[in-house]
Order: C-alpha cells, then structure tokens, then sequence
C-alpha cells in the first residue's frame, strides 16, 4: 500500500507570491489534515478535511487555505507569501476524522520563502 | 488550550545508555496520546498510542508508559538507529479529534 504523498518536495518562492501544495492520501483514507513545522514552533495544526468538506481549522490567516478533491486527494495554497511562511507543510491522512487512529504523514514540502 | 510540554529538548546519549523522555499534558478527558518519531526531512513516524493511565506499549527497545498528566518514552540500550526526534501529542474529546504536538526532544546516539 502506498504511503502519503506530497509534492513538490521542495520549494522556493519569494514574498508575495502564492504557492500550492499537494497531498495524495493513502488509499481508502478519506481524512487530510495539514500540519506546519517550524524549528519554533514545533508541528502546528492548519486544518483537516474529510468528504471534500473543511472539519476543523487552526489559528492561522486567512492567506491558508486548502481544498479536498472527491478522490481525496487535499490541496493546501498559500496567498501572499511571508518570509515566516518558510517551514516543512506535512500532510497526514486516516480512514476518518472521528477516531482515535493513528495519522499518517508524508515527507512534507520543505517551502522555502526569500 | 490543550498544552504539551516536552523535555529534555535534547538529549545525548552513548551506545548502550538508557534514559528516558517525558511529555506533560494540560487536557482534559485525554482521548489519546500519541508518540511519532521523526527522521530529518520526513514526516513523523507512528510508534504508539497510550489511552488511560497505567498503559505501556513496547517496541523493540522503546517503552512507552502513561499517567494522568504525562508519559514517559523510555529508551533501553539505544543504538546509533534510534537517533530521531521524538514527538508526543495528545488528542481531547472536544477539539474534533485535532492532534496537539510538543516541541519534540532530540535524541543522539553516539557509537
């Protein structure tokens, strides 16, 4: 079975550009949720989608958004990049959002903000 | 807001040296607390999942052992292997299943 997977792996912008993200989940996991990683901040939660419907958001801008495709498959876009938005975006998908199951992550996308 | 709090930071250990990490949390009706590791530049890693007070997971040379406000990971005669950094998080009943993560601690294992 095919883990989760992100692209690209890495990417460079500059301020004030936008960016999209993309996130393949496991097969027959039909729950995303995004997470950012930032040396300060440690793995902080974005949002989650389930059924091509936001479930949960975290504390970020309105420049965060994200979508899910009816084959599951997320999209997370940023909008006029900050330097502060340089950090690993990690996606991780389960069958569904209300268990206790484990999340599964994928390698992320290092984005890296000039 | 749920908090989980992690220490040491780091940690250096010798082959063959024992230790343990600790994660403290401030969450109410506790649903889950999760451990990951994570290796540089990957996604974090499933390693166990502790749900009431009293519980122990093994794996290999990892224990993991819960109380009502922290967990502990204890690392048996590590290897160069087991150099990663190790996550805790935990999951409450009223915060729709979101994960909130520690800061991590990161664990060296010299030969």
């Amino acid at each position: 079975k095919a883990g989760v997977t992100q692209t690209p792996r890495y990417l460079i912008k500059t301020r004030g550009q936008q960016v999209t993200l993309s996130c393949s989940p496991i097969s027959g996991h039909r729950s995303v949720s995004w997470y950012q990683q930032t040396p300060g901040q440690g793995l902080q939660f974005l949002f989650e989608y389930f059924s091509e419907t936001q479930r949960n958001k975290g504390n970020f801008p309105g420049r965060f958004s994200g979508r899910q495709f009816s084959n599951s498959r997320s999209e997370m876009n940023v909008s006029t990049l900050e330097l502060g938005d340089s950090a690993l975006y990690l996606c991780a998908s389960k069958e569904a959002p209300a268990t206790n199951e484990k999340l599964f992550f994928g390698s992320g996308t290092q984005l890296s903000v000039l | 807001e749920d908090q989980v709090t992690q220490s040491p930071e780091a940690l250096r250990l010798q082959e063959g040296e024992s230790s343990s990490l600790n994660c403290s949390y401030t969450v109410s009706g506790l649903r889950g607390l999760f451990w990951y590791r994570q290796d540089p530049g990957k996604g974090p890693e499933f390693l166990f999942t502790l749900y009431s007070a009293g519980e122990e997971k093994e794996k290999e040379r990892l224990k993991a052992t819960l109380t009502k406000k922290e967990s502990f990971l204890h690392i048996t005669a590590p290897k160069p292997e087991d150099s990663a950094t190790y996550l805790c998080a935990v999951q409450a009943p009223f915060n729709d299943y979101k994960l909130s993560f520690g800061a991590g601690t990161t664990v060296t294992v010299r030969a």
